[in-house]
């Protein structure tokens, strides 16, 4: 069965230092999104990408994120200056109409 | 602004002991309502879309059925692997995204 495959699982990086997620959507899916959830809160949406650009994004996701398909098949998430507070679970997810499938996750923790 | 608000939050039931969990929405147009499973540590797994009131969608144990206001999962004869958290989201017309309530934890005890 198709999956959303992420990497890394588990990042620790020093806060002020860049990190890329990355992710492999479903092949045949045409929409994009990356999620965060922080330990114990919801799932909150990040960012939407179709036909090789932003369609949507939400007010987490400011100047210092980025996304970008630099292929066929891989999707990242950049961060250029990590905070503490975006240690969390990301989720990147994919969808060839409504329905979203999801990744297994990247979880992040920034010391 | 919209709202997804899940209850219970925590829910705790005994092998074959049927129950439902609720979530209600306020959001301007219902373009679909989502339920997605969600183990620890786990990625939410997809389970069912309904897009109008009235429509009910059945998997296994689950049944999931929307009103203009609510939607419930009920779950008959719950399994001690029917264990997780369970989200709920809505998706606004013209947008893709998903909003999420905070999702109710079921724990079935066997």
């Amino acid at each position: 069965e198709p999956e959303v495959t992420q990497t890394p699982s588990h990042q620790v990086t020093q806060m002020g230092q860049e990190v890329i997620l990355r992710c492999v959507p479903i092949s045949n899916h045409l929409y994009f999104y990356w999620y965060r959830q922080i330990l114990g809160q919801k799932v909150e949406f990040l960012v939407s990408f179709y036909n090789n650009e932003i369609s949507e994004k939400s007010e987490i996701f400011d100047d210092q994120f980025s996304v970008e398909r630099p292929d066929g098949s891989n999707f990242t998430l950049k961060i250029r200056s990590t905070k503490l507070e975006d240690s969390a679970m990301y989720f990147c997810a994919s969808s060839e109409h409504t329905e979203a499938f999801f990744g297994q996750g990247t979880r992040l923790t920034v010391v | 602004e919209d709202q997804v608000t899940q209850s219970p939050e925590a829910l705790r039931l005994q092998e074959g002991e049927s129950s439902s969990l609720n979530c209600s929405y306020t959001v301007s147009g219902l373009r679909g309502l989502f339920w997605y499973r969600q183990d620890p540590g786990k990625g939410p797994e997809f389970l069912f879309t309904l897009y109008s009131a009235g429509e009910e969608k059945e998997k296994e144990r689950l049944k999931a059925t929307l009103t203009k206001k609510e939607s419930f999962l009920h779950i008959t004869a719950p399994k001690p692997e029917d264990s997780a958290t369970y989200l709920c989201a809505v998706q606004a017309p013209g947008a893709n995204n998903l909003f999420f309530g905070t999702g109710t934890r079921l724990t079935v005890i066997p």
